[in-house]
Order: C-alpha cells, then sequence, then structure tokens
C-alpha cells in the first residue's frame, strides 16, 4: 500500500517567493498533520485536520504560513512570502482517528526539504 | 500540556552493545508511540503502547511502559550500526472527555540521537 506521499522532495526557492508543500495522506485516514523540523527547535506540529476540517492551527508560526484541505486525498501548505528562516524539513503525516480511543500511530511521508536563499 | 522528556539526548555505543533510551512524561499516558528516523528521511513507526505494565518487542527492540504510565523505555539488545538514527517518543492526548474522539494528535520528545560504531 502506498504511503503518505510528499511533493517536491526538496525545493529551493529565492526569498519573498511563494512555497507550496504538497501532500497526499494515505487512503481511508481521516487526520492529516503537518509539521516543521530544525535542528534548534525539533520537531513542531503546525497545523492538523481532522475530514478535511482544521482543528487546531495554533502552531502555524505567522500570517505568511496557510494550509488547506480541499478533499480526503490532497492537502497544500503554503507560504507567502518566504523567507530564510522558514527553511527546514516539512513533514506531511496521517492517521486514523477514532471516537472512544482506539489509538493509531500517525504514519509520515518523506518530507520536503525546503532552503530559502 | 503535556511535555515528554527523552533522555538521554545522544548516545554512542559500540556494536553488540545493549542499550536503553528513556522517555518521561509530565501527565499520564494515554498511548505512547516510538519512531525512529534516519537523517533525510521521514519518521518510522516502531511500536505502541497504551496498558501500564505492557511491554513490546520488534526484533531486538523492546519497548515498555511502567504501570504509572508516566514512563517508558525503549531497549536494544546487541545494537547493530542499522540501528543509528534519531528515535522520538510521542504521546497521544485525547480531546475533550476521556474516552472521546481522538483526533490523533501526538505531542513528541525531542529526540534521542543514537550512533553505533563497528
Amino acid at each position: 500500500d502506498a504511503g503518505v506521499i510528499q511533493s517536491p522532495r526538496h525545493e529551493v526557492t529565492e526569498m519573498g517567493q511563494e512555497v507550496t508543500l504538497r501532500c497526499k495522506p494515505i487512503s481511508g485516514h481521516n487526520s492529516l498533520f503537518w509539521y516543521r523540523q530544525t535542528m534548534m527547535r525539533g520537531l513542531e506540529l503546525l497545523i492538523y485536520f481532522n475530514n478535511n476540517v482544521p482543528i487546531d492551527d495554533s502552531g502555524m508560526p505567522e500570517d505568511r504560513f496557510s494550509a488547506k484541505m480541499p478533499n480526503a486525498s490532497f492537502s497544500t501548505l503554503k507560504i507567502q512570502p518566504s523567507e530564510p528562516r522558514d527553511s527546514a524539513v516539512y513533514f506531511c503525516a496521517s492517521s486514523l482517528a477514532r471516537r472512544k480511543g482506539g489509538y493509531q500511530p500517525q504514519h509520515f511521508g518523506d518530507g520536503t526539504r525546503l532552503s530559502i536563499l | 500540556s503535556q511535555e515528554l522528556e527523552q533522555s538521554p539526548q545522544s548516545l554512542i555505543v559500540q556494536e553488540g552493545k545493549n542499550l536503553t533510551i528513556n522517555c518521561t512524561s509530565s501527565k499520564t499516558l494515554y498511548g505512547l508511540y516510538w519512531y525512529k528516523q534516519k537523517y533525510g528521511e521521514g519518521l518510522i513507526f516502531l511500536m505502541m503502547l497504551q496498558k501500564g505494565g505492557e511491554e513490546k518487542s520488534h526484533e531486538k527492540i523492546t519497548a515498555k511502559l511502567d504501570e504509572k504510565k508516566q514512563q517508558s523505555s525503549l531497549h536494544i539488545t546487541a545494537s547493530q550500526p542499522s540501528h543509528a538514527g534519531i528515535y522520538l517518543c510521542g504521546a497521544d492526548k485525547p480531546e475533550g472527555d476521556a474516552g472521546g474522539t481522538s483526533y490523533g494528535k501526538l505531542t513528541f520528545g525531542q529526540g534521542t540521537i543514537l550512533t553505533v560504531h563497528p
């Protein structure tokens, strides 16, 4: 079975440009998570969705960041305008969240390594 | 909010040696997950623990959750270079009432960097 698919794997762009990261979750999963990982701050949760609805975006650093999930099989994370401090590895993860407990692990994509010059 | 502290932050061992990584929570753990990450790759799910005293093994890796459900350990027996990487623990937190809807959100520890010398 296909895992979480992220694109692109690498992105290098100049400061001020718009960046769009894409994610296809595992089919049948109903929760989707966007993370950012840096050496300094570790793994940070940016935003997560359940049934395509944003549940908590308190981790989104600034208004320059936005995320959408138009359907169950696709999500985007957009940065506009981008800044050098946005350079990091961005991960998407998905899971099957159940009512009344029944905990399930998150499955991660391979990430997008973003460099803003 | 729930916080997870991992120890040690980094670990260097000789191939064949046993090692243990700990994950301590400030609150009761409802679901505890162990992941491994290799450089440049995503996190790979290893094991999940839910019940106090639970223990699970996969190949040479054993994970345990203590009876009070506030500490977990990951033990590797006879380490190999393929075990090298970053190990992270993550904890689930149910949203709303206990036993209510869980959206699957996890809080992660800062990670333990494992180096295994051949």
